[in-house]
């Protein structure tokens, strides 16, 4: 079976351009989740959605990131625009339930110039 | 604050040699403690899942303990391998969110 598989792996965007990231649970999980992982760091919610619910956004910053997971399945994460300091990897993850084990994709690696 | 807090921040260690992690948590009330390995540019991989009433588990050479009334974890690896080298992250479930809360990781470096 698939795990949680993300796209693409690396992106180079300059300052000030629109991104965004794309990510597949595995089959019949109802929780995703969107971290921000910087260099040396644990990883940080963004944002968890219970099916196609966003259940806890409070740590999205709402002014220049977004999300949707459209029919409770895949889900993209975006940002426009894009600032410096958005330079990390966006780890998406997935679990059947909100307290069961969660699988994590291997990421998407921003770098903003 | 629910915190979650791992020691050391580094570790440096022949192959062969055993080693303990250390995670201490504030976190409450919790339904969950996990520990997971992330490899270098990759993403984290669940190496154990203890509840509160859980004081140990073991997933082959990865040994974690629980005390949930100190609110203490560790995770010892026991003759450690090269490919032993990585961040391990200890995270919390809270008990009423479901939120995962993480540690910023140990380090750990296994050389010949």
């Amino acid at each position: 079976e698939a795990g949680v598989v993300q796209s693409p792996r690396y992106k180079i965007i300059e300052k000030k351009q629109p991104v965004a990231f794309w990510c597949n649970p595995i089959s019949g999980h109802n929780t995703l989740y969107w971290y921000l992982q910087n260099l040396g760091q644990g990883p940080e919610l963004l944002i968890r959605y219970e099916n196609e619910e966003a259940v806890d956004d409070s740590q999205l910053p709402k002014d220049r990131f977004s999300a949707e997971r459209l029919k409770g399945v895949d889900s993209t994460l975006k940002i426009q625009p894009a600032e410096l300091g958005d330079s990390a990897v966006y780890l998406c993850a997935s679990s059947l339930e909100g307290d069961t084990e969660a699988f994590f994709g291997q990421g998407t690696r921003l770098t903003v110039v | 604050k629910n915190q979650v807090e791992q020691s050391p921040q580094s570790l440096i260690i022949l192959e062969g040699k055993n080693c303990t992690l250390q995670c201490n948590y504030t976190v409450s009330p919790f339904s969950n403690l996990r520990w997971y390995k992330q490899d270098t540019g990759r993403g984290p991989v669940s190496l154990t899942i203890m509840t509160f009433s859980e004081n140990t588990k073991s997933n082959g050479r990865y040994t974690a303990t629980l005390d949930a009334d100190t609110k203490q974890s560790s995770l010892h690896i026991t003759a450690s391998q090269l490919s032993d080298s990585a961040s391990y992250i200890c995270v919390v479930s809270h008990y009423n969110t479901d939120k995962l809360i993480f540690g910023t990781g140990t380090r750990l470096q296994v050389f010949p």
